[in-house]
């Protein structure tokens, strides 16, 4: 079946410094990637996504490509800010669609000051 | 993006009552509603799926009568865990989505809610 494996946290930085949060899958098929996000107290938002081999998705500051041959979805940012500390989901959708979305279990990031 | 509101976004209840988690698209019509469930340290887990008026489709290994889902308008569909008991404490998640509407498929996501069975 479909799974995603995420990197544990909790991950603390300091501000403005380089943000990796690790990303694999398994997967038939092609499946589409996604980042959420869900800051405190919120439900998850849409980060960013990639629906195919080589595909970049970028939203906030927020890159990952989607690698098809490693099958990793790495989120990165080049300086973390406060504001983003939140807890990070990467998903799979292997129909394309957000009915058979698959979690991996999160990632808590806290940005210091 | 849509805005998703779930209430109460914690509850305390005790073994054997049984508790009602609420959904609400409040921008659109959600003709799918989504009903996950979250582990400590682990991710989110697909209940159930609904669709406005008909009945929820369950995943394997979720009990449909202690799991409610009613979703009898594009705008709210509800969870009720009946007779809980601690293993159900949980934090619960919905999402909606209009598969009509300028959002193509992207599901939004509610806050959650904070399950604990004393």
């Amino acid at each position: 079946g479909n799974s995603v494996t995420q990197m544990e946290g909790p991950v603390t930085l300091s501000e403005e410094a380089f943000l990796t949060i690790n990303c694999t899958y398994t997967a038939t098929g092609y499946p589409s990637l996604f980042w959420y996000v869900q800051y405190p107290g919120e439900g998850l938002q849409l980060l960013l996504k990639a629906t195919k081999a080589d595909d970049k998705g970028s939203n906030k500051g927020f890159e990952a490509t989607y690698r098809k041959e490693t099958t990793s979805f790495h989120l990165e940012k080049g300086s973390v800010q406060v504001s983003d500390s939140a807890v990070y989901f990467c998903a799979l959708s292997a129909s394309g669609s957000a009915r058979q979305l698959t979690f991996g279990s999160g990632t808590q990031l806290t940005v210091l000051p | 993006g849509a805005v998703v509101s779930q209430h109460p976004s914690r509850v305390i209840c005790k073994s054997g009552t049984s508790v009602k988690i609420e959904c609400r698209s409040l921008d659109f019509q959600a003709t799918t509603m989504f009903w996950y469930r979250q582990f400590p340290k682990q991710s989110l887990m697909l209940m159930a799926t609904s669709n406005e008026g008909s009945k929820a489709t369950y995943e394997q290994g979720v009990e449909k009568d202690k799991f409610l889902i009613n979703h009898a308008s594009l705008t709210l569909s509800t969870l009720t865990v009946t007779s809980a008991h601690p293993e159900d404490s949980s934090f619960y998640i919905c999402s909606a989505r209009d598969n009509r509407g300028a959002f193509g498929t992207e599901a939004f996501f509610g806050q959650g809610t904070r399950l604990t069975v004393v």
